[in-house]
């Protein structure tokens, strides 16, 4: 099972919006419904900002939401603040029971 | 509040087996999948697989061969052993608890680097 595929990068001023791409396949992002994202600041263990491609946890802020397009799921940080700068993954449940992570993307708070 | 704890050993030998444990305080042990996920240099995030709490299992079926998963419901605790470790398993280890209705990881471990090294 291959890795989900993310831009390594990304960056936005405080206030606008940035974008992540994750792209899977027909076994895993297209298949189910069941992608999550996790944001992870250095030397902290993930935390769960997204999941069901567009849920989120109670005490994340309104300002993360997530999509999926065929095999492609996407999360928009709007609003960007200086404590998002940090590296975000997405996840997918994928045929053969198991999970997919991505590559992850860096993201950069100007 | 539910809280992971986890601990084992930091350093290993090329060949040995990996042991870590991770301890489960608040919320229930029942209801949940639980699970191990490793950070690595070269492969970045990994799910390395999960157990239920009546033992039931489930691995990744690129490490199949090397992991063993094992719970101990007295306690509320899981274990990883992942045998003949080398190089390429050096990284952070976390435990975490898996939503089985929404299949996410909602509560993660604070992490236990590994470095396999001779």
């Amino acid at each position: 099972q291959s890795a989900l595929t993310q831009p390594p990068s990304a960056s936005g001023s405080p206030g606008q919006s940035v974008t992540i791409s994750c792209t899977g396949t027909s076994s895993d992002v297209g298949a189910y419904d069941y992608v999550s994202w996790y944001q992870q600041h250095p030397g902290k263990a993930p935390k769960l900002i997204i999941y069901e491609v567009n849920e989120r946890p109670s005490g994340v802020p309104d300002r993360f939401s997530g999509s999926k397009s065929g095999n492609t799921a996407s999360l928009t940080v709007s609003g960007l603040q200086a404590e998002d700068e940090a590296d975000y993954y997405c996840c997918s449940y994928a045929r053969s029971n198991n999970y997919v992570f991505g590559t992850g993307t860096e993201v950069t708070v100007l | 509040q539910v809280q992971l704890q986890q601990w084992g050993a930091g350093l290993l030998k090329p060949s040995e087996t990996l042991s870590l444990t991770c301890a489960v305080y608040g919320g229930s042990f029942t209801n949940y999948y639980w699970s191990w996920i490793r950070q690595t240099p070269g492969k970045g995030l990994e799910w390395i697989g999960e157990i239920n709490h009546s033992g039931s299992t489930k691995y990744n079926p690129s490490l199949k061969s090397q992991v063993t998963i094992s719970v101990d419901t007295s306690k509320n605790q899981f274990s990883l052993n992942l045998s003949s470790v080398s190089a390429a398993d050096t990284g952070v280890y976390y435990c975490a608890r898996c939503d089985y209705g929404d299949l996410h990881f909602d509560h993660w471990g604070q992490g236990t680097l590994v470095t396999v090294s001779s």
